[in-house]
């Protein structure tokens, strides 16, 4: 069964305290992973899609990565306005293109 | 116009109520879909539509009835919705025919159902 598994359900930084979220998956032939971020009420925002090991992604002060079992969202001085749930999603193939979800991870960045 | 845009924002109802949430977007994809989330949970398929036509339903209660009039344009039609249908309805879209894959998503209708 496709599954993913994101750790931690929350945290919470110090602004400017670096830390990586993690997101782990068993999917049947992965066609791609994206995070996603999401704030209280509002619908999810793109934020990346990885597709094969070893790639990357970088955006102001997100970085997201991929291995064979797992990506990980590191984020790097966050300030309090990167405080959102982060969702991480899979695509699987022959899913018809749907993603499958992960629960989230609320960050919270404190001043 | 990069945006998924959904209508109302907020939907109080009663039991005995039908109600229709409304979605539009104008980028020409040819996929949208109904999620439901409720709090502290990640979304959860209800209805994928691809060139207007329904492809998934994920056993959803037939008190929930989608409708896809035109490409740009995706309702959701309440009737006889129970206080556990209380969530927020997400609309997203998505290109066909591309190896993108990420999912537009609007900003959501909160529906409480009394």
């Amino acid at each position: 069964e496709d599954q993913v598994t994101q750790s931690p359900e929350a945290l919470r930084l110090q602004e400017g305290e670096s830390s990586s979220l993690n997101c782990s998956y068993t999917v049947s032939g992965l066609r791609g992973l994206f995070w996603y971020r999401q704030d209280p009420g509002k619908g999810p925002e793109f934020l990346f899609t990885l597709y094969s090991a070893g790639e990357e992604k970088e955006k102001e002060r997100l970085k997201a990565t991929l291995t064979k079992k797992e990506s990980f969202l590191h984020i790097t001085a966050p300030k309090p306005e990167d405080s959102a749930t982060y969702l991480c999603a899979v695509q699987a193939g022959g899913s018809q293109g749907n993603l499958i979800f992960g629960k989230g991870t609320k960050l919270s960045v404190k001043p | 116009d990069t945006e998924v845009t959904q209508t109302p924002k907020h939907l109080v109802m009663g039991m005995t109520n039908k109600k229709s949430l409304k979605c539009e977007q104008h980028m020409g994809h040819r996929a949208m879909y109904w999620y439901k989330q409720k709090a502290k949970k990640p979304p959860e398929l209800m209805f994928v539509y691809s060139y207007e036509k329904l492809s998934i339903n994920e056993s959803v209660p037939s008190r929930f009835s989608p409708e896809c009039p035109n490409s740009s344009l995706l309702n959701l039609h309440l009737h006889a919705l129970q206080p556990e249908d209380s969530a927020l309805y997400l609309c997203a879209s998505r290109p066909l025919g591309t190896t993108t894959g990420e999912l537009f998503f609007g900003e959501g209708s909160r529906l409480t159902v009394l």
